[in-house]
């Protein structure tokens, strides 16, 4: 069973526009969260995270929100770059368990010039 | 430098053969995982290790085989391949407990 969920496969936007990306997790015990950015043919990168214990984290353009009573985060790009485009993965983690991130699906971004 | 460094970047195997996917990681850190990315599955937690000689199994971990001797190295053992092993295959260390830093990945076909 799915733990942590994005639901969306793939999203475009326009140039300058936000990007709003959607994850969902099921497990309770999951208390850090974070955002990685995939392009095609390397390894994923880290890109911002956010502790159980805050709401939001901004990051120069990037800024992740955490609603934990509907177990739900999102990531808000603005504004929006061509060079934003890449496969965006949604990370959760029990804290008392190291080593043991669970991806989501991950959310192909395409922005458009 | 290099962070971390999986060897080959590429391999094709027969279904049956072994194989030794190679992880080598510079950073000292404690925590390493692997994961296979699938299309329509993100990336799957294989297995992982919280130090030298400690690993445990994560989501995936049938048909593989890990060990931790040092702290530097985290190799993966295909047992005996099959298609469905056909994927990308990521290792990770870790910045403290969650932060991860990826290889560039390894590219497994199986026929």
């Amino acid at each position: 069973d799915q733990q942590v969920k994005q639901n969306s496969p793939s999203l475009s936007v326009q140039e300058g526009r936000i990007s709003i990306l959607n994850c969902d997790y099921t497990n309770s015990m999951f208390d850090y969260f974070l955002w990685y950015k995939k392009y095609p043919a390397e390894g994923p990168t880290f890109l911002i995270s956010i502790s159980s214990i805050k709401d939001k984290n901004e990051d120069g353009r990037f800024t992740v929100f955490l609603n934990k009573s509907a177990k739900h985060l999102s990531l808000h790009i603005v504004p929006s770059q061509p060079g934003d485009s890449a496969v965006y993965f949604c990370a959760a983690s029990d804290s008392q368990q190291g080593g043991k991130l669970i991806f989501g699906q991950g959310t192909e971004l395409s922005v458009k010039p | 430098n290099a962070g971390v460094t999986q060897t080959p970047k590429f391999q094709v195997l027969k279904t049956g053969q072994s194989m030794t996917l190679q992880c080598a990681q510079d950073m000292n850190h404690e925590y390493m995982s692997w994961y296979r990315q699938d299309p329509g599955m993100g990336l799957r937690l294989i297995h992982y290790s919280v130090g030298a000689g400690i690993t445990d199994q994560g989501e995936v971990p049938n048909g593989y085989n890990v060990s931790r001797s040092t702290t530097e190295d985290f190799p993966l053992r295909l047992l005996s391949a099959a298609p469905s092993q056909t994927s990308v295959y990521f290792c990770a260390t870790y910045r403290g407990i969650d932060e991860a830093f990826f290889g560039q990945g390894t590219r497994l076909t199986v026929v």
